[in-house]
This record gives C-alpha cells, sequence and structure tokens, in this order.
C-alpha cells in the first residue's frame, strides 16, 4: 500500500517570502500522480498542483511550484512571494495510474497528514 | 467549479441514530467518492461509485454503507451512528476534462454524534 508522509507540521513565512513544504511518498509502482491541495479556514479542499509521474519536466502554477524527484520519491511544493490568502493546510495527495477505466480501485487518493502554513503580514 | 453540493453541511446527531449524507453533482462525472478527515488523518476514503450502482470499499468503510441510484447522487449512509464518526466528510468527483483526471471535492459535511 502507498504511504505519504508530511514531515513538517506546521511551517511560517513572511508575506512576499517563499516557503517549502516537504512530502514523500512510498510505492512499487513507477506510474502515478501526484497533488498537492489547499485547505483553508472554510474546509474547502481546492486543487493547487498535479504531478504526472512519467513527466521530467516539474509543474507550476503561477506562484506555485514542485521539485519533483521520482528516484527520492520526493514531492516538495514551493509558495514563492507569499500572501495572506496562501493561509492554509496543505495537503499532498498520491494517485496510482492504474485501474482507471476498469474500475476506480486504483483512483483513490492516498493524503498525507497535511502542514499548516501561517503566512505573517 | 466541478458543481458538487453536500447536504447538510453540519449536523448533530445522538449516538445509535441512522444518518444519511447527500452529495450531489450537475455534470456528470462517473466516478464519486466519499472521504472523511479527521485531525492527523488527512482524508481516507471510505467508499467510492464508478458508476450507477457500482459501489465499492475504501480503506475506512466499516460502519458505512453506500448508494448510487442516479448519475448525480450518491448517498452515505451511517446505519447505526457512533461517537467514532464524529468527523468532516467530504464528497469527491473525478473529473477527466483535457484527459487529466483529478478528484475535486464538494464543501464538506461536519457531523458530530454525542
Amino acid at each position: 500500500a502507498q504511504t505519504v508522509t508530511q514531515s513538517q507540521p506546521e511551517m511560517s513565512v513572511q508575506e512576499a517570502e517563499t516557503v517549502t513544504l516537504s512530502c514523500t511518498y512510498d510505492t512499487s509502482e513507477s506510474d502515478y500522480y501526484l497533488f498537492w491541495y489547499k485547505q483553508p479556514p472554510s474546509r474547502q479542499m481546492i486543487l493547487v498542483i498535479r504531478q504526472e509521474a512519467y513527466k521530467q519536466q516539474n509543474a507550476t502554477e503561477n506562484r506555485f511550484s514542485v521539485n519533483f524527484q521520482k528516484a527520492a520519491k520526493s514531492f516538495s511544493l514551493k509558495i514563492s512571494d507569499s500572501q495572506l490568502g496562501d493561509a492554509a493546510m496543505y495537503f499532498c495527495a498520491y494517485r496510482s495510474a492504474l485501474g482507471f477505466w476498469i474500475k476506480a480501485a486504483g483512483n483513490k487518493l492516498t493524503f498525507g497528514g497535511g502542514t499548516r502554513v501561517l503566512v505573517k503580514p | 467549479d466541478a458543481g458538487i453540493t453536500q447536504s447538510p453541511r453540519h449536523k448533530v446527531t445522538e449516538t445509535g441514530t441512522p444518518v444519511t449524507l447527500r452529495c450531489h453533482q450537475t455534470e456528470n462525472h462517473r466516478y464519486m467518492y466519499w472521504y472523511r478527515q479527521d485531525p492527523g488523518h488527512g482524508l481516507r476514503l471510505i467508499h467510492y461509485s464508478y458508476g450507477v450502482k457500482d459501489t465499492d470499499k475504501g480503506e475506512v468503510s466499516d460502519g458505512y454503507s453506500v448508494s448510487r441510484s442516479k448519475t448525480e447522487d450518491f448517498l452515505l449512509t451511517l446505519e447505526s451512528a457512533t461517537s467514532s464518526q464524529t468527523s468532516v466528510y467530504f464528497c469527491a468527483i473525478s473529473d477527466l476534462r483535457g484527459n487529466q483526471e483529478t478528484q475535486y471535492f464538494g464543501p464538506g459535511t461536519r457531523l458530530l454524534v454525542l
């Protein structure tokens, strides 16, 4: 079974600065997807960024970028130019690429325990 | 916006009472999921559906059942609620737009079992 670990329970960053959140995962599969979700105080789960394991290029979405190291099974999220609205819980998640068209069994997301990001004005 | 709503958004109930949570989607997505969120655990899959009347168990399915009689609705039932089922419940759908499967979540339902 896959596991996802976020080793930082909480991170603090000054507004306009950069913060990097760590995520490691364990899998025996070669094809999979990785995601970062943001959960603000409203509790809504918001997709921040996704990465396909077969792509070597790191995904980027505006101020959010990832450092995907497949061999090390590491998937960190960098938030640049941090804003007050970035304050939230951030969850790393893993999904297998297997079995989607047959059954949804491989589609479940496995989440890490989350990292709380505090943004100081 | 994946057009997902959940009802109720908040519920307080007593131990032993049956509870049904509803997830409704408006965009005809085939795959739907129920997760629960507890402190320190992230989200964990309870049940999922890969079509009308096609459902299967996730990793924390004990004490829960689901039904999907229409594409747009996925119901989660706690047959006899227990305090350990106090949690926040999220529904999700898989969106295949652009051939990029991504799960999008509803707003969540906070359930308190006394």
